[in-house]
């Protein structure tokens, strides 16, 4: 069975600095994976998606990832932090060919300080 | 357009009693997934309908949870009897369909079983 294990239940960073959020997976079958962030008391947004191609994948909010198969990790990176990146980010992997059946990480949350 | 409504956004129960979350897709969604997320985990789906057919029960726990979508369209996910560890927030999402299509998430019901 899939599964997603998210290093770091907390980040901080200060405004300015680079985000790295790590993710790594376990899959029996070539992947689909995403990442997803979660303001408070909001539902998921997704944030990007690699599925197949190119394994750089550019997402919304200046958010960017990369697939490394041998490493088995898809880890989350902004070279710039705002403020407003403040969230919970969790990333997820599919146990099909698509959005279905999503299997999530415990999440990560994301400090900014100023 | 409109997003994934739910209702209520709040619920306090106490243990053995019942409880009832509605949603309500973006309007053409096919698929329609419930999720539950406990506090400090991420989200594990519960069910996933394509229009009014079930796709995927295996991880509802079928001796108190029930869902339904009769007419392909909302959905309402019920508990009975509730107990102290379904303290959590259940999300909704949909999809147009299963496959490739992004899942848009509501804001989630959080339920409190004292």
């Amino acid at each position: 069975a899939q599964s997603v294990t998210q290093l770091g239940s907390h980040v901080s960073v200060s405004e300015g600095a680079l985000v790295l959020l790590r993710c790594n997976y376990s899959s029996s079958v070539p992947p689909y994976l995403f990442w997803y962030v979660q303001y408070p008391n909001q539902g998921l947004q997704l944030l990007l998606k690699y599925t197949t191609g190119a394994t750089l994948v550019k997402g919304i909010n200046g958010f960017e990832a990369e697939f490394k198969k041998s490493e088995t990790s898809f880890h989350l990176t902004k070279p710039s932090a705002h403020m407003s990146d403040a969230a919970e980010y969790f990333c997820a992997v599919s146990e099909g060919t698509g959005f279905q059946k999503l299997v999530f990480g415990t999440g990560t949350r994301l400090l900014v300080s100023p | 357009e409109a997003g994934v409504a739910q209702s209520p956004r709040y619920k306090i129960i106490e243990k053995r009693q019942s409880v009832a979350f509605w949603c309500n897709p973006i309007s053409g969604h096919a698929t329609l997934y419930w999720y539950q997320q406990i506090l400090g985990q991420g989200p594990k789906l519960l069910i996933q309908f394509q229009n009014n057919g079930v796709v995927d029960d295996s991880q509802l726990p079928k001796d108190r949870f029930s869902a339904e979508r009769l007419k392909g369209v909302d959905s309402t996910l019920k508990i009975q009897p509730a107990k102290l560890e379904d303290s959590a927030v259940y999300l909704c999402a949909s999809s147009v369909t299963l496959q490739n299509t992004e899942a848009f998430f509501g804001q989630g019901t959080r339920l409190t079983v004292v």
